[in-house]
């Protein structure tokens, strides 16, 4: 089983439409969680940390869930600038600085 | 704009060849990482250096050599290279290995092709 696992997709949307990603995780002891964002043939970028209470970032909202162990990420009122790849990421806390990576989400947003 | 500096931003080189890879940040970070990316992959970790020392080699091949010469600079030394090793070579930083809460930057990337 993968450590992170998230559904490749591609989702197609139309703009305006509200998607949502789940991401699983494997290990139990996972300490930090985050979303990035990839756009074609440039690096990643952070969107956002995630947070038991759950966080809000305009039309962005993560959700972490630990007794389920996924974290999901909601995108209300979907740009086409939104369209890119979704990458679920997890740190152990061995503080090691590694970061596990899910294989990402392909989110493609149409007119 | 990110604050992750990486040169050369594009590299061709032949299979002979020794190359670096250069990776500058200013922020006052004391872990600096170097991923690999292919096509349609997430990142995969190849070393981290913690306050300039080396922390982490994922088992990678000798014909890569990471270098750390001060907390700004981070090179990846580049020697015997195989086609397979084309990729985006990504670079990281954050302010220590705790990462918790920490804001992770990753440079533009070099997009190394190898012939």
């Amino acid at each position: 089983r993968k450590e992170v696992e998230q559904d490749p997709g591609p989702f197609n949307v139309p703009e305006g439409a509200t998607v949502a990603f789940n991401c699983t995780y494997s290990n139990s002891a996972s300490q930090s969680f985050f979303w990035y964002r990839q756009d074609c043939r440039k690096e990643p970028k952070l969107l956002m940390s995630v947070y038991s209470s759950g966080n809000e970032d305009g039309r962005f909202t993560a959700q972490l869930n630990r007794a389920s162990q996924y974290i999901s990420l909601l995108i209300r009122d979907s740009k086409l600038s939104d369209s890119a790849t979704y990458l679920c990421v997890v740190t152990l806390p061995s503080n090691t600085g590694k970061l596990i990576f899910g294989q990402g989400t392909t989110l493609q947003v149409k007119p | 704009d990110t604050e992750v500096t990486q040169t050369p931003k594009h590299l061709v080189m032949g299979m002979t060849n020794k190359k670096s890879l250069k990776c500058e940040q200013h922020m006052g970070h004391r872990a600096m990482y170097w991923y690999k990316q292919k096509a349609k992959k997430p990142p995969e970790l190849m070393f981290v250096y913690s306050y300039e020392k080396l922390s982490i080699n994922e088992s990678v091949p000798s014909r890569f050599s990471p270098e750390c010469p001060n907390s700004s600079l981070l090179n990846l030394h580049l020697h015997a290279l195989q086609p397979e090793d084309s990729a985006l070579y990504l670079c990281a930083s954050s302010q220590d290995l705790a990462l918790r809460g920490a804001l992770r930057g990753f440079g533009q990337g070099t997009r190394l092709t190898v012939v």
